[in-house]
């Protein structure tokens, strides 16, 4: 049963524009939501966090928000730019921390020029 | 400051063996987490290792062993190989609990 859904497998969008990633979860002891992004032929690497108790956490250009209630988050990049190509993923941890997470199939992201 | 070094880059092997897999955390960080990634389940997290401790285990079978050393490197092994078993696996390093996950490039294992 995957407790960290990414429903779409890809998503494209124009240079400039907004880009919304999407995440849900089933499991409510989930405490602490993290977005890695994925290069081809490397290593998942972090783009940002929150913790269960905010509801939005900024960092540049990359803004996640959290809704609790309806167990579901989403990573907004603006303005969105061709080397943010990627493969998205999201992921959760009950544990407060960055430890023994788990982590949703990804979402690739296109940014068309 | 290097990164996670992850050896073998690729690996394959037969059904029924085993295999050793060898993670270099970043210098300074005491943790070291390993997942599995394949097409069918995505990431999955198998142990966390700190300060030579198992501290968080994923629900993989015994097979799926591993340990940490005094210097933080860390190994991980499976035991009589499936051709399931066949996976991305990345190890990850980071500070403390609440510092990021540094992951390696990670190991391609084929098991034939």
């Amino acid at each position: 049963d995957q407790q960290v859904k990414q429903n779409s497998p890809s998503l494209s969008v124009q240079e400039g524009r907004i880009s919304i990633l999407n995440c849900d979860y089933t499991n409510s002891m989930f405490d602490y939501f993290l977005w890695y992004k994925k290069y081809p032929a490397e290593g998942p690497t972090f783009l940002i966090s929150i913790s269960s108790i905010k509801d939005k956490n900024e960092d540049g250009r990359f803004t996640v928000f959290l809704n609790k209630s309806a167990k579901h988050l989403s990573l907004h990049i603006v303005p969105s730019q061709p080397g943010d190509s990627a493969v998205y993923f999201c992921a959760a941890s009950d544990t407060g921390a960055n430890s023994k997470l788990t982590f949703g199939k990804g979402i690739t992201l296109s940014v068309r020029p | 400051k290097a990164g996670v070094t992850q050896t073998p880059r690729y690996l394959i092997k037969t059904r029924g063996q085993q295999v050793t897999l060898s993670c270099s955390p970043i210098s300074g960080h005491r943790s070291v987490s390993w997942y599995q990634q394949t097409p069918g389940q995505g990431l999955q997290f198998l142990f966390e290792y700190f300060s030579e401790t198992q501290r968080n285990k994923g629900n993989f079978p015994g097979r799926f062993s591993g340990r940490q050393f005094s210097n933080s490197r860390s190994e991980m092994n499976v035991s009589t190989l499936e051709l399931g078993d066949s996976a991305l696996y990345l190890c990850a390093s980071s500070a403390s609990g609440v510092s990021p996950l540094h992951f390696g490039n990670g190991t391609r294992l084929t098991v034939t």
